[in-house]
């Protein structure tokens, strides 16, 4: 049971070039996130997913697409990338059972735009 | 909307000492709320969660946690501090509709020997 699994684990991008990051879990969960870090802003909300087929826009969703392939993946996309979009991406994932709102997560990729 | 405020962005304690870490919420509704620890270079690992059950919750490696509904508070507490705890520390609130969650700004806990 590998849980949330992300690839690749690092990648160096220049302005203007194109990549998806790539997540898939093997925990049998309903919704899945993308979300990035940046230094002292906690984790923003990107998209999310609450079911095969559906997406939803987060608190950042600006410059990124994401598309819900299967129950497992949950690819996010990057059409031209900007400096801006330096950070760590971490996917997640979540049980949509009663009561159970904690979201479990991948190691995370870093990506380095210049 | 539901907000979380993490009252300090770094703790310094030696090893061996009380651990503190500080966080308010603000809710609109009863909330479920979450510590997750983030270790160097690592993703997020789930501590410990509230969801309305006992004030008073234990997690993993010594840590718990007490709501207090009346000061919106959630602080996180160890009697005794171990070098492998420094780490960045994230209180969580859920958000809207419980498919989302709000993070804090984080607590980088730096333990000395």
């Amino acid at each position: 049971n590998a849980g949330v699994t992300q690839t690749p684990k690092f990648q160096v991008l220049k302005t203007g070039q194109s990549m998806t990051l790539q997540c898939a879990q093997d925990m049998n969960h309903n919704s899945m996130y993308w979300y990035r870090q940046d230094p002292g802003m906690g984790l923003r909300l990107i998209y999310y997913s609450a079911s095969e087929g559906t997406t939803d826009k987060g608190e950042v969703p600006n410059g990124y697409n994401v598309s819900r392939l299967n129950k497992r993946e949950f690819s996010l996309r990057l059409e031209s990338a900007a400096p801006s979009q330096t950070s760590v991406y971490f996917c997640a994932s979540r049980y949509d059972g009663v009561g159970t709102y904690e979201q479990y997560f991948g190691p995370g990729t870093r990506l380095t735009v210049t | 909307a539901q907000s979380v405020t993490q009252l300090d962005s770094h703790v310094s304690v030696s090893e061996g000492t009380p651990v503190l870490l500080r966080c308010n919420y603000s809710s609109s509704y009863s909330p479920s709320l979450f510590w997750y620890v983030q270790h160097p270079n690592k993703g997020l690992q789930l501590l410990l969660k509230y969801t309305s059950a006992a004030t008073l919750v234990k997690g993993i490696n010594g840590f718990e946690a007490e709501f207090k509904k009346s000061e919106t508070s959630f602080h996180l507490t160890k009697p005794s501090a171990h070098m492998s705890d420094a780490a960045e520390y994230f209180c969580v609130v859920s958000g809207s509709g419980f498919q989302k969650l709000v993070f804090g700004t984080g607590t980088r806990l730096l333990v000395s020997p």
